[in-house]
């Protein structure tokens, strides 16, 4: 299986101040179509993860452009530019290149 | 707008086994451009993938829970199901239903639609 490890686990963020989360793959997510499978999630209390990011760098439908992915091969990162209230809750990192998908253990963005 | 939703017992015995179903509205699960897949979640804890099914007939699954999981899939009824043997302790869980989708160009919407949940407890 692929092992996904986020850093840091838990964020504490002043609003309007930027934010960033790590996410390193033991395997690269690189696939032989040339796509990066690496997809970014934010889970809020009490509902489902939402797909923020999908293939390191699109912003899924809806998502506001303060969210942005970055990176290849084995290493990725979340950035969100300016973090707002609404940003509270765990953010996953998940790979899709290989069977099983697996995610990362998550990180908790909380507002100072 | 599709929306899944998943149904079945929410308190189980050790040994049963476990049978939810997730309904959807609004795609059909007969499209090639979708799988569908479970995920679980213990409280307070992180996102484990269950498995998949492509309608067409194809099913992958953990390897963690390979020897006690079975997903099929319902056209008629537009919905698939997710039949869990054996359960334990370790097995209680939030369980979640979600849409992977696939576009022509290789891009995939990785679970871009979820059900809401639904929590089984195994307790004796």
């Amino acid at each position: 299986d692929i092992v996904m490890t986020q850093t840091p686990f838990a964020l504490s963020i002043t609003p309007g101040q930027p934010a960033s989360i790590s996410c390193k793959s033991s395997q690269s997510l690189l696939y032989t179509n040339g796509k990066t499978y690496l997809h970014w999630y934010l889970q809020k209390a009490g509902q489902p993860p939402q797909l923020l990011i999908y293939e390191v760098s699109n912003r899924f439908s809806g998502v506001p452009d303060r969210f942005s992915g970055s990176g290849s091969g084995t290493d990725f990162t979340l950035q969100i530019s300016r973090v707002e209230a609404e940003d509270v809750g765990i953010y996953y990192c998940m790979q899709s290149v290989q069977v099983p998908r697996t995610f990362g253990q998550g990180t908790k963005l909380e507002i100072k | 707008q599709v929306q899944l939703q998943e149904s079945g017992p929410g308190l189980l015995k050790p040994s049963q086994t476990l049978s939810l179903t997730c309904t959807v509205s609004g795609a059909s699960i007969s499209s090639d451009s979708y799988s569908w897949s479970w995920i679980r979640q213990p409280a307070g804890k992180g996102l484990e993938w269950i498995g998949r099914i492509f309608i067409g007939g194809t099913t992958n699954y953990n390897p963690s829970l390979r020897s006690r999981v079975t997903i099929s899939g319902d056209t008629s009824k537009n919905r698939f199901s997710l039949k869990l043997n054996s359960v334990t302790a370790a097995d209680t869980a939030v369980y979640y239903c979600a849409r992977n989708h696939y576009d022509s160009s290789g891009s995939v919407y990785a679970f871009d639609v979820w059900g809401p949940g639904t929590m089984v407890t195994v307790s004796s």
